[in-house]
């Protein structure tokens, strides 16, 4: 199983800023994923990135991407050019070969 | 289109009584998650399931319980051993670790 921490309850950025979210984990798994969720007001579970853990590069997708470092077993990640339709709740979530264990969450705050 | 479906979307539960939450999906995934969400938190693993007719307890599965009789469907009891029900349920499913999760919309379960 993995464990996940998010030290981060809440962050606030200005619009078109960037801000970076922190994940760190721990995990016996050898071989695993990484993911960024986001839950709007609506608590609709949105993919952001996945980044898997055997690549060296960093994932990226338009305006979010993540510097994961394997040894520091760190995940973080940032979000460019912040929109007002980021604000949420971002999940941090480690990805074994059968379960999946989520962060507590960093609530993100937009201020236009 | 695919996805999955959880419902009721809003439920009630007496003292005393079971209650069962559905999950159904189509999108011929073999792993379904639930998981339980408290106001500002984040996601507890409850129980998942690898196949049909096989699943294991996650972190929180005190007070619930569940069954994987076909690969599409995946319901949760809440049993009357569960002293603070109330809460935010989420259903999720993914093809393989790998992958992300899908989830429904949860369904918001409440005390009378």
């Amino acid at each position: 199983a993995q464990t996940v921490t998010q030290s981060q309850p809440e962050m606030s950025v200005q619009e078109a800023e960037t801000v970076t979210l922190s994940c760190t984990y721990d995990t016996s798994e050898s071989d695993y994923y990484l993911f960024w969720y986001k839950q709007p007001p609506s608590r609709q579970m949105i993919l952001v990135i996945r980044q898997e853990a055997y690549k060296q590069q960093n994932a990226t997708e338009n305006r979010f991407s993540v510097n994961f470092q394997k040894a520091a077993k760190s995940f973080s990640l940032k979000i460019s050019d912040s929109q007002l339709g980021d604000a949420a709740m971002y999940f941090c979530a480690p990805s074994g070969n059968y379960d999946m264990r989520f962060g507590a969450g960093t609530r993100l705050t937009v201020k236009p | 289109d695919g996805g999955i479906t959880q419902s009721p979307k809003y439920l009630f539960r007496k003292e005393g009584q079971n209650v069962t939450l559905s999950c159904e999906q189509n999108l011929n995934h073999d792993a379904m998650y639930w998981y339980r969400q408290d106001p500002g938190q984040g996601l507890r693993l409850i129980y998942y399931s690898q196949i049909v007719n096989d699943f294991q307890k996650g972190d929180i599965a005190e007070g619930y319980s569940v069954s994987r009789e076909k690969k599409e469907s995946f319901p949760l009891t809440v049993t009357s051993a569960q002293k603070n029900p109330t809460a935010f349920y989420l259903c999720a499913s993914r093809a393989v670790f790998n992958q992300p999760q899908h989830f429904g919309d949860g369904t918001r379960l409440s005390i009378l």
